[in-house]
């Protein structure tokens, strides 16, 4: 079955400093990857995915993630971070041949980005 | 689109009372998700549904737990007695499903549940 490891449960950073949140999957065939974004007392929303194409991938917001198929990885990183996004961040992976679009979550990383 | 809506957003009920927890995906979605998240367990499916037939109900915790979807655009899950340890925030996602290619699931706002 597949899995998600975060690899952090949390990770304090100062304002501007660049982040890295590591996420490793368990091997497969195909597979389809995504960032969440949890702010506090909110659901989760989509960061950004990895379906097919580019393995780099980018949000809106100056995060990025690279798919990295031999190391069987979609790390999150953006080179300078604000207050605002402090926030839990979940990786998820879905198989390519998965009926309904399960999705198997990480147990999330805490950012934490202090001034 | 309004997004998932989910009601109540927060409960709080006595044990042994019923609770009954409402989802509305968002239209044209084929599959919704049912997910409870606490600070000890994290994030946990419950349960999920393709096409309003539920396929996977193997993350409900106990029989106290039931999930329904009578339409494509409503869903309930119930707790039948409610216990202090149910307390968590339940969420509600749906998606696309595979038509299209698509898998990503847009998630609820929660409803926060304390059993007192």
């Amino acid at each position: 079955a597949q899995s998600v490891t975060q690899l952090d449960s949390q990770v304090p950073v100062f304002e501007e400093a660049p982040v890295e949140l590591r996420c490793n999957y368990s091997s497969s065939v195909s597979v389809y990857l995504f960032w969440y974004v949890q702010y506090p007392n909110q659901g989760l929303q989509l960061l950004l995915k990895y379906l097919s194409g580019s393995t780099l991938v980018e949000s809106i917001n100056g995060f990025e993630a690279e798919f990295n198929k031999s190391q069987t990885s979609f790390h999150l990183r953006k080179p300078s971070v604000h207050i605002s996004d402090t926030a839990e961040y979940f990786c998820a992976v879905s198989d390519g041949d998965n009926q309904g679009g399960k999705l198997i979550f990480g147990q999330g990383t805490e950012l934490s980005v202090k001034p | 689109d309004a997004g998932v809506i989910q009601s109540p957003r927060h409960e709080v009920t006595e044990m042994g009372q019923e609770v009954t927890l409402r989802c509305k995906p968002i239209s044209g979605h084929n599959s919704l998700f049912w997910y409870r998240q606490t600070m000890m367990r994290g994030l946990e499916l419950l349960i999920y549904f393709n096409n309003n037939v539920p396929i996977d109900d193997s993350g409900m915790p106990e029989d106290r737990f039931s999930a329904k979807m009578p339409n494509a655009s409503f869903s309930t899950l119930k707790i039948q007695p409610s216990e202090p340890r149910d307390s968590a925030v339940y969420f509600c996602a749906s998606s696309p499903g595979l038509a299209g290619g698509h898998y990503e699931q847009y998630f609820g706002p929660g409803t926060r549940l304390t059993v007192t």
